[in-house]
């Protein structure tokens, strides 16, 4: 079955303590994107990445990294989280962003104390 | 970036069309109209995208205005599971292709 597959779906840190997030595709697509979705703003982008290798930051790419060294996947990773950094997020992929519908995961609610 | 405007909240009946409007004034000629409905407790969905020519698939159909400065998504029969919230996205040059998600429609379905 075609589809994004995120880890963990919930999880409840503290202040300051490293944590991974991870997305994994198995459609082969080129494309992949990490969003944030908080109450009454919407869904921003945190970063993207059109292949392996290739990343961009996107509208709130503060507090955050991200890699890419194989096509299937892309994690997600808080160095120092923060409270602010508490919110629901999505990874997405496509084949390219350029007019191909884009497959998101089932989001990561992550809240950070 | 190419903004959209859309209705905050729509009502409709079930087992009826729905309509639901999307403004985009300020497209530009390679911007792609996307919509994504997300329903509760849900990741975003795919529905449907275009460029300048209407659109159908199995979920919807995709109405463009000759001008490209309106879109309209019409569900031909909505049910219950239609309730959630539809997004009017563009994309294109300006944004890199990337998506900029506005607040969205939320439809509500009444039995």
């Amino acid at each position: 079955e075609a589809q994004v597959t995120q880890n963990p779906r919930y999880l409840i840190t503290v202040t300051g303590k490293k944590l991974t997030v991870t997305c994994s595709q198995n459609m082969n697509h080129e494309y992949m994107s990490w969003y944030r979705q908080d109450p009454g703003l919407g869904l921003r982008q945190i970063y993207y990445s059109m292949n392996v290798e290739v990343t961009d930051k996107g509208d709130v790419p503060e507090g955050y990294k991200v890699s890419r060294k194989e096509k299937r996947n892309f994690p997600l990773i808080l160095e120092s989280p923060s409270p602010n950094q508490t919110s629901l997020y999505f990874c997405a992929s496509s084949f390219l962003p350029q007019g191909q519908p884009q497959h998101f995961g089932d989001g990561t609610r992550l809240s950070i104390l | 970036d190419a903004k959209t405007t859309q209705p905050n909240s729509m009502e409709s009946n079930e087992e009826e069309p729905v309509h639901l409007p999307c403004n985009h004034s300020t497209i530009s000629g390679t911007d792609y109209i996307h919509w994504y409905r997300q329903l509760p407790s849900q990741g975003p969905e795919y529905v449907i995208h275009g460029l300048t020519s209407n659109v159908n698939n199995r979920m919807a159909s995709l109405a463009i205005a000759e001008d490209r400065k309106s879109s309209t998504l019409i569900l031909h029969r909505a049910t219950l599971r239609d309730a959630a919230v539809y997004y009017c996205i563009l994309s294109g040059t300006d944004s890199n292709y990337q998506l900029i998600w506005g607040a969205g429609t939320k439809l509500i379905i009444k039995p």
